[in-house]
């Protein structure tokens, strides 16, 4: 089935540091990808998505390429924030009993220090 | 506007309660999801409502009762709740179940079960 494999964390950096959180996927046919954040006692927002291969989606400095040939979708940064210290998901959409689901990866929660 | 609300924000409950969990979007989304979240974990899917039409139950036991009044309201009704179903609860919204749309989450509910 579907599955999303993310970078185990958690991960620390400093101010202004350059982040790359890494993300691949198995999927049957050609999904969509998301990324979410979820800040500290907050529900999941999305952060950005990519429709088909090479597309790059982006939003508040995050950019990360939809890229095929190497089912992976890495999210990156180049100069993080102490605001930007939450956990993200990798996701794609999956079909399941003829219905749209969420395949999540684990999560990699993001610190940054001041 | 993407917004999906639900109430109420923090829910603490005896194993002998009888409660309601309650989602709205008005987005004119056809989608509807429950999800519940444990600590340090990616959300996990419950229910998914197509049409106001259960389409997926992820074998949830019985103590968690889903409805879908209306196209804008999804609520999850808890009976006889154990302490391990302590967890944040997600809604989400998506445009429908078929394609590959993505999911808008609310801020979640967190339950607590004595």
């Amino acid at each position: 089935g579907d599955s999303v494999t993310q970078m185990e964390g958690p991960v620390t950096l400093s101010e202004e540091a350059c982040l790359t959180i890494n993300c691949t996927y198995t999927a049957t046919g050609y999904p969509s990808l998301f990324w979410y954040v979820q800040y500290p006692g907050e529900g999941l927002q999305l952060l950005l998505k990519a429709t088909k291969a090479d597309d790059k989606g982006s939003n508040k400095g995050f950019e990360a390429t939809y890229r095929k040939e190497t089912t992976s979708f890495h999210l990156e940064k180049g100069s993080v924030q102490v605001s930007d210290s939450a956990v993200y998901f990798c996701a794609l959409p999956s079909r399941s009993q003829g219905a749209q689901k969420l395949v999540f990866g684990q999560g990699t929660r993001l610190t940054i220090n001041p | 506007d993407t917004e999906v609300t639900q109430t109420p924000k923090h829910l603490v409950m005896g194993m002998t309660n009888k409660k309601s969990l309650k989602c709205e979007q008005h987005m004119g989304h056809r989608a509807m999801y429950w999800y519940k979240q444990k600590a340090k974990k990616p959300p996990e899917l419950m229910f998914v409502y197509s049409y106001e039409k259960l389409s997926i139950n992820e074998s949830v036991p019985s103590r968690f009762s889903p409805e879908c009044p209306n196209s804008s309201l999804l609520n999850l009704h808890l009976h006889a709740l154990q302490p391990e179903d302590s967890a944040l609860y997600l809604c989400a919204s998506s445009i429908q179940t078929s394609g590959y749309y993505e999911q808008y989450f609310g801020p979640g509910t967190r339950l607590t079960v004595t």
